[in-house]
């Protein structure tokens, strides 16, 4: 089955830099790369999502980029503020056929003002 | 719009008991997920209900774990003979027929087992 790898599991920046996390899938049938964000005591959020027909999706401050070839996509936040600060998963699945979502670990984001 | 809403928020129960967690799902969404969220730990798929198809029960841990979807809406999560591993955020999401991979989470019921 599916196996997605996430890091770091911390990372820790100044307020106004960016952050980048990264994730490693191992299923080269999934095709859909959703990143949620999980502030402490709620449920987790959806902040991005991203097909595997296309390589990039720019949101405002968040990106995400695709690589199929590697089966990597990573989440990039730029000018970053402390409400930044959360847990973010990145997931897995297909588009067609079994919808379930295979989560990473986890990367926890601590802006520093 | 009103999102996933799941009840209750927080269960404290013994050793042995059972206990049964609710979800709402958004209004329309015609799939239903379960998952389960270990302390620091990442997400864990249960369960899966699309429409009138029958559920994709694969990631269920154990018989003592069962869930039914009524008339396609609200959904039970049922945990019999509970063990103090059962402790978790049980989290379940909803998605439209259209777009089942996009799937919107609840807040979670958190479960503590003593």
């Amino acid at each position: 089955g599916e196996n997605v790898e996430q890091h770091p599991s911390t990372l820790s920046v100044q307020e106004g830099d960016s952050a980048v996390i990264k994730c490693t899938y191992s299923d080269s049938a999934s095709n859909y790369f959703p990143w949620y964000k999980q502030e402490l005591g709620k449920g987790p959020q959806l902040i991005i999502d991203i097909r595997s027909n296309v390589g990039e999706k720019k949101d405002q401050r968040i990106a995400v980029t695709l690589n199929k070839t590697a089966k990597h996509f990573s989440l990039h936040i730029t000018e970053t503020q402390p409400e930044d600060s959360a847990v973010y998963f990145c997931a897995a699945s297909k588009v067609v056929g079994a919808q379930k979502l295979v989560f990473g670990q986890g990367t926890r984001l601590t802006i520093n003002p | 719009g009103a999102g996933v809403s799941q009840s209750p928020s927080n269960k404290v129960t013994e050793k042995g008991k059972d206990v049964e967690l609710r979800c709402d799902p958004i209004s329309g969404h015609t799939a239903l997920y379960w998952y389960r969220q270990s302390l620091g730990q990442g997400l864990e798929f249960l369960i899966y209900f699309q429409g009138n198809s029958a559920p994709d029960k694969s990631g269920l841990p154990s018989d003592r774990f069962s869930a039914e979807r009524t008339g396609g809406s609200v959904s039970t999560l049922t945990i019999q003979r509970t063990q103090q591993e059962d402790s978790a955020v049980y989290l379940c999401a909803s998605s439209h027929r259209l777009a089942t991979e996009t799937q919107y989470f609840g807040p979670g019921t958190r479960l503590l087992v003593l």
